[in-house]
């Protein structure tokens, strides 16, 4: 799987949209761009997924470039909470699910 | 749905004792993956089922470590015997294998070794 490139940390202010980017300049067609992200003390949670279009759920957006070898998820409203570890992942579909996570961005969303 | 569920939350031992960690997976989920967590390596995949069946334990660190999954509700990792390098915190995590689904994970063991 590719490897991706994620800033160690950013902050954001609470109710500003916080952008978080990543970079997958090696990733190949069959690979999907996941998110997860890690609350302390918890386990890493499921956030989105995509393979080129743009997502959107009840958490975040995904946005893939056209080249697809960068994306950025957004948090539309950060609040206090979204403080986390976000994980910028590509797995191939064919990976048998592996995940294999990184360093990731540290996260601070402050008042 | 309960979500993945993990048995002890904390876990004290002594170094040279047997520990045994326990999961229960996400009912219907056909895939369960152990991963480790410290400060200094992250988060590393140690082992990984499908539909009961370990599928790569490449990242199991050593031979002290031995992981189970006899039924499709219930996983173990055993450690025998613990050293204090062992202490972290185990996640286990479930989904389903078809398609792109991503990971439910638990809420962890954490694991010290004194």
């Amino acid at each position: 799987d590719a490897k991706t490139t994620q800033p160690p940390s950013m902050d954001c202010a609470e109710g500003r949209a916080a952008n978080l980017p990543c970079n997958h300049s090696t990733i190949s067609g069959n690979e999907y761009v996941y998110w997860y992200r890690q609350i302390h003390s918890q386990g890493p949670q499921y956030i989105i997924h995509g393979l080129k279009n743009n997502e959107t759920n009840e958490m975040a957006s995904l946005i893939i470039t056209e080249d697809r070898k960068s994306s950025t998820l957004i948090l539309p409203h950060a609040t206090l909470r979204d403080t986390a570890v976000y994980y910028c992942i590509v797995r191939a579909t064919d990976s048998w699910g592996k995940f294999q996570f990184g360093a990731g961005t540290q996260v601070v969303v402050t008042p | 749905d309960a979500g993945v569920i993990q048995s002890p939350r904390h876990e004290v031992t002594e170094m040279g004792q047997e520990v045994t960690l326990r999961c229960k997976p996400i009912s219907g989920h056909n895939s369960l993956f152990w991963y480790r967590q410290t400060m200094m390596r992250g988060l590393e995949l140690l082992i990984y089922f499908n539909n009961n069946v370990p599928i790569d334990d490449s990242g199991m660190p050593e031979d002290r470590f031995s992981a189970k999954m006899p039924n499709a509700s219930f996983s173990t990792l055993k450690i025998q015997p613990s050293e204090p390098r062992d202490s972290a915190v185990y996640f286990c995590a479930s989904s389903l294998n078809r398609g792109n689904y991503g990971y439910t994970f638990g809420s962890g063991t954490r694991l010290t070794v004194v």
